[in-house]
């Protein structure tokens, strides 16, 4: 079992929707929760961060956490073609960070 | 967040040769972290770089083949050594953020012919 899991992809919404991104994680002890956005060719870009459980909002994107599902999720309501990239979830315990292998969004116009 | 800046951007090798990859921090951190990103998968870990001390290993990375060197609280390079082209991937360096996540250089695009 991966300790962080997320759906490859490609997922494709059209402009203007909510694009709904998942990842589970295997460690119950997890602490902190990312995700990042990775445009081709580019490095990660961290956009969300969220440690307690229940729904954290910043502008366009809603993280979501649920520690008793061990469930974490990334909301991009009103999603516009510049949001097409690869989201990585990232899950941290001490020191330790582990990277899914994130999930492929398209956002066609 | 800090900024850190990588370099060489690209390269592309040729096989038994070496690369440094060298990343710079714009303020003082304690730990840095060296990942790989092979075409199409996420991001590994190859070690932890500490000032002062020897540098951490991933299980499956070897300091041999991955010396690092941490001369300092805002510098540290990462050579590949004696390539072959299963080395041919992006590495990033990266430091801890003030919300606990990751902040990344912006990766090296290796190419081992």
């Amino acid at each position: 079992q991966k300790e962080v899991e997320q759906n490859s992809g490609p997922l494709s919404v059209p402009e203007g929707a909510i694009a709904s991104l998942n990842c589970t994680y295997s460690d119950r002890g997890s602490q902190s929760f990312f995700w990042y956005r990775q445009y081709s060719g580019k490095s990660p870009e961290l956009i969300m961060f969220i440690y307690s459980n229940g729904d954290k909002e910043d502008g366009r994107f809603t993280a979501q956490l649920n520690k008793a599902s061990q469930y974490v999720s990334l909301l991009i309501r009103d999603s516009q073609p510049s949001d097409s990239a690869t989201y990585l979830c990232a899950v941290r315990r001490d020191n330790d960070m582990r990277f899914g292998a994130g999930t492929r969004l398209t956002v066609k116009p | 967040s800090a900024v850190i800046s990588q370099k060489p951007s690209r390269d592309i090798c040729q096989r038994g040769t070496s690369l440094t990859i060298q990343c710079q921090v714009d303020s003082q951190v304690t730990m840095m972290f060296w990942y790989r990103q092979q075409p199409g998968q996420s991001l590994t870990l190859i070690a932890t770089a500490n000032q002062g001390s020897e540098a951490t290993y991933e299980s499956g990375f070897v300091i041999d083949k991955f010396p690092i060197s941490r001369p300092n609280l805002t510098f540290s390079t990462l050579t590949v050594s004696n390539m072959s082209p299963e080395d041919s991937s992006i590495y990033l360096c990266s430091v801890e953020s003030w919300n606990y996540g990751y902040t990344f250089g912006s990766g090296t695009r290796l190419t081992v012919v």
